[in-house]
């Protein structure tokens, strides 16, 4: 299995609403990531999460909450957004993140539609 | 820092005609080069990497990239497109050297489209 399998695929949400992005791989990685993609821009990274630790915060508003229940997944949970926010969520994970050679396997991503 | 340029917005390539699209890098050090590819409503799949060695890489469906470290670039070929290679190709870099490892930069992506 070399999938990397993000849920839900669209959400639509109100500025007041709390919802979570959720994210899973059985590859065994240790590394996962979360990035977050405009239309037509490239992917801009959020959190880092090695050995179900953050280890990476790129200044995220905290409007946005990571947390790494265990090695196989990953969430997202979103509150108070602003319509911005909308964008594609990409989740990634890789072997250990701790090795600049890694390449990153990409889920297809969460369309997010803030209103 | 690390950056990476891709000059290309768009690209567009008769089916079965060879292809490119470019890339050029900054970084303090060695860098770790990498090519993905974006379909329509997709995340992002890898298509190959240079760390070292060959400066010629091989790659997923029939792609190719040139390393050239007197250029600072490293594009993607192919000598032969198909219209499914239609997508957004994005390159990118990671200084091994540098303090945040995990770091991949994105260069701004370019849009191929094959016509038939």
């Amino acid at each position: 299995d070399t999938e990397v399998t993000q849920t839900p695929k669209h959400l639509v949400m109100g500025m007041t609403n709390k919802k979570s992005l959720k994210c899973e791989q059985h590859m065994g990685h240790r590394a996962m990531y979360w990035y977050k993609q405009k239309a037509k821009k490239p992917p801009e990274l959020m959190f880092v999460y090695s050995y179900e630790k953050l280890s990476i915060n790129e200044s995220v508003p905290s409007r946005f909450s990571p947390e790494c229940p265990n090695s196989s997944l990953l969430n997202l949970h979103l509150h108070a957004l602003q319509p911005e926010d909308s964008a594609l969520y990409l989740c990634a994970s890789s072997e250990t993140g701790a090795t600049a050679n890694e390449k990153l396997f990409f889920g297809s991503g969460t369309q997010l539609s803030v209103l | 820092a690390q950056s990476v340029a891709q000059p290309e917005d768009q690209v567009n390539v008769a089916e079965g005609n060879p292809l490119t699209v470019k890339c050029t890098y900054s970084v303090s050090g060695n860098p770790y080069l990498f090519w993905y590819v974006q379909y329509p409503n997709r995340g992002l799949q890898f298509l190959l990497k240079y760390i070292t060695g060959d400066n010629l890489v091989k790659g997923s469906y029939g792609f190719e990239a040139e390393f050239n470290k007197s250029q600072t670039s490293f594009h993607l070929k192919k000598p032969s497109a198909l219209v499914s290679d239609s997508a957004l190709y994005f390159c990118a870099v990671r200084d091994p050297s540098g303090a945040g490892s995990y770091q991949l930069t994105f260069g701004k992506g370019t849009k191929l489209s094959v016509i038939p």
